[in-house]
């Protein structure tokens, strides 16, 4: 069974920084990219971050870029989200999730085929 | 710019056909992908590559495209379809990952 759990999520002080981290199975994990999407309370969606299964590129939104790392060790199968400075705003549930894509004829798709329970962050003093 | 537009919020009645939309310009290079996502729970993907459904979910879903608005069919809505339904693709020149704001389904 394919299978993505999520850890680390906790209370922080603003500032303050967490390590997420994401176990794999059942999936050649390193075959895959993978990302981080959050939602905040009462929200939408929210990409954070992505990483090739190689981990040689690697993508952030505005809103986090110089603040998280997203890393990965294939021999662990697990994927990280590094938050530091992190603010109020972060406060949200983190979800990884495993990419799918390709290309059908001449349009490309990106999915997010797998996804974990989530694990929450809540930025509070 | 790169974004995804969703209506807020529709309604079907029961057992009836509904159409959610999503317009944005990454749509014109990327098909959209669909998520279902119930109160508590992950999302979950419903329809990628234009049309294709992952193992599991019903045939009651199909997904379409043209130019730059995609849509997903519900074609016999169920009650248990009552959620929130995101489109996401993939902005092709900064590889950023797009989510439209979400439509939540009402089932009458």
């Amino acid at each position: 069974e394919v299978q993505l759990v999520e850890s680390g999520g906790g209370l922080v002080q603003p500032g303050g920084s967490l390590r997420l981290s994401c176990a794999a199975s059942g999936f050649t994990f390193s075959t895959y990219d993978m990302s981080w999407v959050r939602q905040a309370p009462g929200k939408g969606l929210a990409w954070v971050s992505s990483i090739s299964g190689s981990g040689t590129n690697r993508f952030y939104a505005d809103s986090v870029k110089g603040r998280f790392t997203i890393s990965r060790d294939n021999s662990k199968n697990t994927l990280y989200l590094q938050m530091n400075s992190l603010r109020a705003e972060d406060t949200a549930i983190y979800y990884c999730a495993k990419v799918s894509s390709g290309v059908v004829i001449v349009y490309y798709y990106h999915a997010l085929d797998v996804w974990g329970q989530g694990t929450t962050v809540t930025v509070s003093s | 710019s790169a974004e995804l537009t969703q209506d807020p919020a529709v309604s079907v009645a029961l057992g009836q056909t509904v159409r959610i939309t999503c317009q944005g310009d990454s749509l014109r290079n990327y098909y959209a992908s669909w998520y279902r996502q119930k109160p508590g729970q992950a999302p979950m993907l419903l329809i990628y590559a234009k049309n294709n459904r992952p193992s599991g979910i019903p045939d009651r879903f199909s997904g379409s495209s043209s130019g730059n608005t995609a849509s997903l069919t519900i074609t016999g809505a169920q009650a248990e379809d009552e959620a929130d339904y995101y489109c996401n693709s993939r902005d092709r020149s900064t590889n950023r990952v797009i989510f439209g704001g979400g439509t939540k389904l009402t089932v009458l």
